[in-house]
């Protein structure tokens, strides 16, 4: 079964400082990989997204990374404020699959505080 | 834009109960979706709709039914509550499946906090 962990579950981290999130998966092949930031009693919203030709995205002081041969994404924050404390969520789309959400991969998320 | 709105946010039901959670976008997504997020688990689909008038069940649709009236309008029923189905409910839509999944994100409401005793 096609499977993403992420790790680690949980991260408490002050403010300023930078962190890296990790998602390990076996969907293969792979159409692309989106991250998710879920803050507490809300929705995911879309953070980034890589095709599996790309290698990193940014969006402002979020940058992700894949490497498509080791199935590694990392999500790195740099200059974290406070506001960054929510939770993570990876999620994988398998090759061949258009738009429809409905055969989508998610992660278990990994939840970050950010104290002061 | 309002993006994709659900009712109600809160819900304590009995076992046994039945109830409609609601959901509303005005986007005007084709596809639509119910997903239930758990501790410790990630979000699992529950039943989707690829337009209106249609739905299919995903990975865990037991105990639930569906119905897409309306393009815009996507509601989740529970007609007999048990406690198993204590959990955050997350209706979701997205451009039609015929659009490059890049440019297709999942647009989550705020979810339906539901408790059943």
């Amino acid at each position: 079964k096609n499977q993403v962990e992420q790790s680690p579950q949980s991260l408490i981290i002050l403010e300023g400082k930078n962190c890296t999130l990790q998602c390990n998966y076996t969907v293969s092949p792979f159409s692309n990989l989106r991250w998710y930031k879920q803050d507490t009693g809300r929705g995911p919203v879309s953070l980034t997204i890589m095709t599996f030709s790309e290698n990193t995205k940014s969006n402002g002081r979020y940058t992700a990374t894949l490497d498509a041969d080791t199935k590694q994404s990392s999500l790195h924050i740099t200059a974290s404020q406070l506001s960054d404390s929510a939770s993570y969520i990876c999620v994988v789309t398998p090759w061949g699959v258009t738009g429809g959400g409905n055969k989508l991969t998610f992660g278990t998320g990994t939840q970050l505080k950010v104290e002061l | 834009n309002a993006g994709v709105t659900q009712t109600p946010k809160f819900r304590v039901l009995k076992t046994g109960q039945s109830m409609t959670l609601l959901c509303a976008q005005d986007m005007n997504h084709e596809y639509m979706y119910w997903y239930r997020q758990d501790p410790g688990m990630g979000l699992r689909l529950i039943h989707y709709s690829v337009g209106e008038g249609t739905t299919a069940k995903g990975e865990v649709p037991d105990g639930y039914n569906v119905s897409r009236l309306k393009k815009q309008n996507f509601l989740l029923g529970l007609e007999s509550a048990a406690p198993s189905q204590t959990s955050v409910y997350f209706c979701a839509s997205s451009y039609s499946g015929r659009e490059s999944s890049y440019n297709s994100p999942l647009h989550f409401g705020n979810g339906t906090r539901l408790t059943v005793t």
